[in-house]
């Protein structure tokens, strides 16, 4: 119940296209969900995140797409540049003073935009 | 404002030694968790410190403990290295008043075990 899986593993994605990355969770109690940017030699960076009580959130050309019936959520990418080549990973928690600082993360998807 | 400082940056240790990380947390951030990130893996929690006590952990042997100081900085131990402990360990703060786990990493201690 603890686990988030994340596909695909990799993409390469063509300038200007659209990057898609999709996220599954278990636990239903999960209502705080992020996705992280990661470059080489860096440790992940909040790219933007959602709440359940939205179905969707964007910031800039990054958006999350959330189900909560499926127990589901996605990241996209509109006109990607080369500078998005990065790993990114979704991650899944819940809130309570307990639970402080522990996110749940999916496998990480490595993004490849070609010029 | 600096963000969250780790050291060392690398370091290679034989198996069986113990090896010490330590961190400095963003400027207004109380609680620090570390987390492992597995070559190709996403990142995976180990403990987390708060009022320099550890509030919750991982699924992780008690070869890995930790200490947060009055300052806020943490440190985390390793005993008995395993060839399998080798991986990036991040450190990452947040305050409990953001209400969420917004959490600010660091750029991790990169642990290779011979």
């Amino acid at each position: 119940q603890q686990q988030v899986k994340q596909s695909p593993q990799s993409l390469i994605v063509q300038k200007g296209g659209i990057s898609i990355i999709n996220c599954a969770y278990e636990n239903t109690a999960f209502d705080y969900f992020p996705w992280y940017q990661q470059f080489p030699g860096k440790g992940p960076a909040l790219l933007i995140a959602i709440r359940p009580d939205v179905s969707e959130k964007k910031e800039g050309r990054f958006t999350i797409s959330f189900n909560k019936s499926a127990k589901q959520f996605s990241l996209h990418i509109m006109d990607s540049q080369p500078g998005d080549s990065a790993t990114y990973f979704c991650a899944s928690s819940y809130r309570s003073s307990s639970n402080t600082g522990k996110l749940i993360f999916g496998q990480g998807t490595t993004l490849q935009v070609k010029p | 404002d600096a963000g969250v400082t780790q050291s060392p940056t690398h370091l290679i240790k034989t198996r069986g030694q113990q090896v010490t990380l330590r961190c400095s947390p963003k400027s207004g951030h109380d609680t620090v968790s570390w987390y492992q990130q597995a070559l190709g893996q996403g990142p995976q929690f180990i403990f987390q410190y708060y009022e320099e006590e550890e509030r919750q952990r991982g699924n992780f042997p008690d070869r890995f403990s930790g200490h947060q100081f009055p300052n806020y900085s943490s440190e985390l131990n390793v005993n008995a290295l395993l060839l399998g402990d080798s991986a990036l360990y991040l450190c990452a703060s947040t305050t409990r008043g953001l209400g969420a786990n917004v959490l600010t990493f660091g750029a991790g201690s990169r642990l290779t075990v011979l």
